[in-house]
């Protein structure tokens, strides 16, 4: 069946540092993913997205890779702050699913300071 | 400003009540989205509907209805059919298929 998954459910990074969120997905008819980020509380907020036409999008501070050929994700996030602590979510969708997005787990992301 | 806006923020239910949450957007987006979302855990989807007068059940609808008589309005309504409603409830919203969505802030319901 269709499922979107992480590789990590926890990340703790120092301030600075670098970051990476992985996502598998296994649809190969997918061609649209997204990150979203929520904090506590909160709705997501929308990071970050890329089309299956491209592998690489970079946007402030964060990139996100898509590797087709082994169905993965990934959102960096470049000098990781305080404030960039949340749960992030990968969402992938296709012409198939009516417009619904289908969602990850999620990863939270703890930095410290 | 744009925007789509859930009320209440917090909701208290007594056993055996029905609630509706609100979900209204000013996005001109055709498609609207409910989801659940328990702690911990990732998002699970009630119902959606791509245009008025039209819905569809997700993956979790027993114990939920909505409406949709107007674009800008997306209403769920909890009912005492839903055994266990303590959640956290996201209304999203989205231009059309193949787009990313927008979310509200959430509606947090706690059964008392």
């Amino acid at each position: 069946g269709e499922s979107v998954g992480l590789h990590l459910p926890t990340l703790s990074v120092q301030e600075g540092d670098n970051s990476i969120i992985n996502c598998a997905y296994s649809n190969s008819a997918s061609d649209y993913f997204i990150w979203y980020k929520q904090e506590s509380g909160k709705g997501p907020q929308f990071i970050i997205d890329i089309r299956s036409n491209m592998d690489k999008r970079q946007g402030q501070r964060v990139t996100v890779l898509l590797n087709k050929t082994v169905k993965h994700l990934s959102l960096q996030i470049a000098a990781t702050q305080p404030g960039d602590s949340a749960v992030y979510f990968c969402a992938e969708n296709n012409d198939n699913q009516g417009g619904k997005l289908i969602f990850g787990q999620g990863t939270e992301l703890s930095v410290k300071p | 400003d744009g925007g789509i806006t859930q009320s209440p923020k917090y909701l208290f239910r007594k056993e055996g009540q029905n609630v509706t949450l609100s979900c209204e957007q000013n996005l001109n987006h055709d498609a609207m989205y409910w989801y659940r979302q328990d702690p911990g855990q990732g998002l699970r989807l009630i119902y959606y509907s791509q245009i008025v007068n039209d819905f569809q059940k997700g993956d979790i609808a027993e114990g939920y209805s909505v409406s949709r008589e107007k674009k800008e309005s997306f209403p769920l309504t909890v009912t005492s059919a839903q055994k266990n409603p303590t959640a956290f409830y996201l209304c999203a919203s989205s231009l059309y298929s193949n787009y990313g969505y927008t979310f509200g802030s959430g509606t947090r319901l706690t059964v008392v």
